[in-house]
């Protein structure tokens, strides 16, 4: 399989429940990202990991955690969720995080009940 | 700081009309900028690029040119099909070579709807 995938692509959960959104890439890249797609704004990052070590944290909360285990995965731990944390969830690779050019998997549809 | 300013949509065309999607950006430096494309229900692809002033990208029949004078950056397609219906996407990198991270500024997004 090629480019950036997701897993799952659509998740509903509870604001006590806790799950993981799972991103891979198979590009071979160092770099990779966590953005949140909210209706009529626009992407926001949340987190950036080069070479697996965490190099941005954008204010995001601590209910969001990350976790790059290795070049090619990148995971969003969710816990105790708010409903307005509903959004589509897009991760995205580069060679490195001084690469102009970054690739996006499909997104993982994310609603909080 | 950084930041891009689209035309707000949606933009509805008949197929085989000309389409226009206005981009600006702000930027201190001279960045790199960019087209993403995102299909119902899918992530964002990348469209086109250009990376320095007067550069043309261009890709599936779909031009940009970076005009830095007009700091714009404006997507074209002579004859648009049902199949570009879409969301499209103009965003900037301001390149760092230093330590700091480069990172991708999106506008809004512009709805690009065309009917038969």
């Amino acid at each position: 399989e090629t480019g950036v995938t997701q897993t799952p692509r659509h998740l509903v959960m509870g604001m006590t429940n806790k799950k993981s959104l799972k991103c891979e890439q198979h590009l071979g890249h160092n770099a990779m990202y966590w953005y949140k797609q909210s209706a009529k704004k626009p992407l926001e990052l949340m987190f950036v990991y080069s070479l697996e070590e965490r190099v941005e944290n954008n204010s995001v909360p601590s209910r969001f955690s990350p976790e790059c285990p290795n070049s090619s995965h990148l995971f969003l731990h969710l816990h105790t969720l708010q409903p307005e944390d509903s959004a589509l969830y897009l991760c995205a690779s580069s060679q490195s995080k001084h690469t102009d050019t970054q690739y996006f998997g499909p997104g993982t549809r994310l609603t909080v009940l | 700081g950084d930041s891009v300013t689209q035309m707000e949509g949606p933009v509805t065309l008949s197929e085989e009309a000309f389409l226009t999607i206005n981009c600006t950006y702000t930027a201190t430096g001279y960045p790199s900028l960019f087209w993403y494309v995102q299909y119902p229900g899918e992530g964002l692809q990348l469209l086109l690029k250009a990376t320095k002033a007067d550069d043309k990208g261009s890709n599936k029949g779909f031009e940009a040119t970076y005009r830095k004078e007009t700091t714009s950056f404006h997507l074209e397609k002579g004859s648009v099909q049902v199949s570009d219906s879409a969301v499209y996407f103009c965003a900037l990198i301001e390149m760092n070579y230093g330590g700091a991270t480069n990172k991708l500024i999106f506008g809004t997004g512009t709805l690009l709807a065309v009917q038969p």
